[in-house]
């Protein structure tokens, strides 16, 4: 699986957008790029998923350059709520062995007033 | 539609006894997964359940840890005995496909201390 790189940490204000940029130069031509959102005291849940170019949801936008070696996490004014820690997953939708999810170290998100 | 349903919480043994996890997954998911986060590290995976069969338990630890899921209901996650290093929060997550990235639905997880 190929490896992700993204900051330690970012801080924020309420009504502010928040683009949290992942780097993953190895990834194969199979993957997907996935982004999971974790509260303090809760399992990390789903938030956006893309191949290329740019998905967006009710929850964010995803910005996949054309050679996909990085992508970013955009988050539309983001509130106090927003608080979290941010993971960047990259993997294959479909595969033959292991299914595992691989968690880099995350970006903790805080926003303030 | 209910979620995936960790208990207990919170556990706080003493090195040596034995401590049960036990998660309940999202009605009709056939895989069941297994993950934890020890303090200061990522969250990694420990086993997957298609079923009640073992998919790939190569993260598990050592053998002091036994996860089954007879049935292919719910799964529990014991770890007799239990050691110090053994601390951190144990997360459960269930699919109902095998490979979707996305379709991962996490328990709020189990936080183990032992002391």
């Amino acid at each position: 699986l190929a490896k992700t790189t993204q900051p330690i940490s970012m801080d924020s204000y309420e009504g502010q957008e928040v683009n949290i940029t992942c780097s993953h130069n190895n990834i194969a031509t199979n993957d997907y790029i996935t982004w999971y959102q974790q509260f303090p005291s809760q399992g990390p849940r789903f938030i956006i998923q893309g191949y290329k170019t740019k998905v967006t949801n009710e929850v964010a936008s995803l910005f996949i350059p054309a050679d996909r070696k990085s992508s970013t996490l955009s988050l539309p004014r983001v509130s106090l709520s927003d608080t979290a820690v941010y993971y960047c997953l990259v993997g294959p939708i479909l595969t033959g062995g292991g299914n595992k999810l691989t968690f880099g170290t995350g970006t903790q998100l805080k926003v303030e007033l | 539609e209910a979620g995936v349903t960790q208990f207990p919480s919170h556990s706080v043994i003493e090195k040596g006894q034995t401590v049960t996890l036990r998660c309940d997954p999202i009605s009709g998911h056939d895989n069941l997964y297994w993950y934890r986060r020890v303090m200061g590290k990522e969250i990694k995976f420990l086993l997957h359940f298609v079923k009640e069969s073992k998919q790939d338990e190569s993260g598990m630890p050592n053998n002091r840890f036994l996860a089954e899921r007879t049935g292919g209901t719910y799964s529990t996650l014991k770890v007799q005995p239990a050691e110090l290093e053994d601390s951190g929060v144990y997360f459960c997550a269930s699919s109902a496909g095998r490979g979707a990235l996305s379709g991962y639905t996490f328990g709020s997880g189990t936080r183990l201390t032992v002391v």
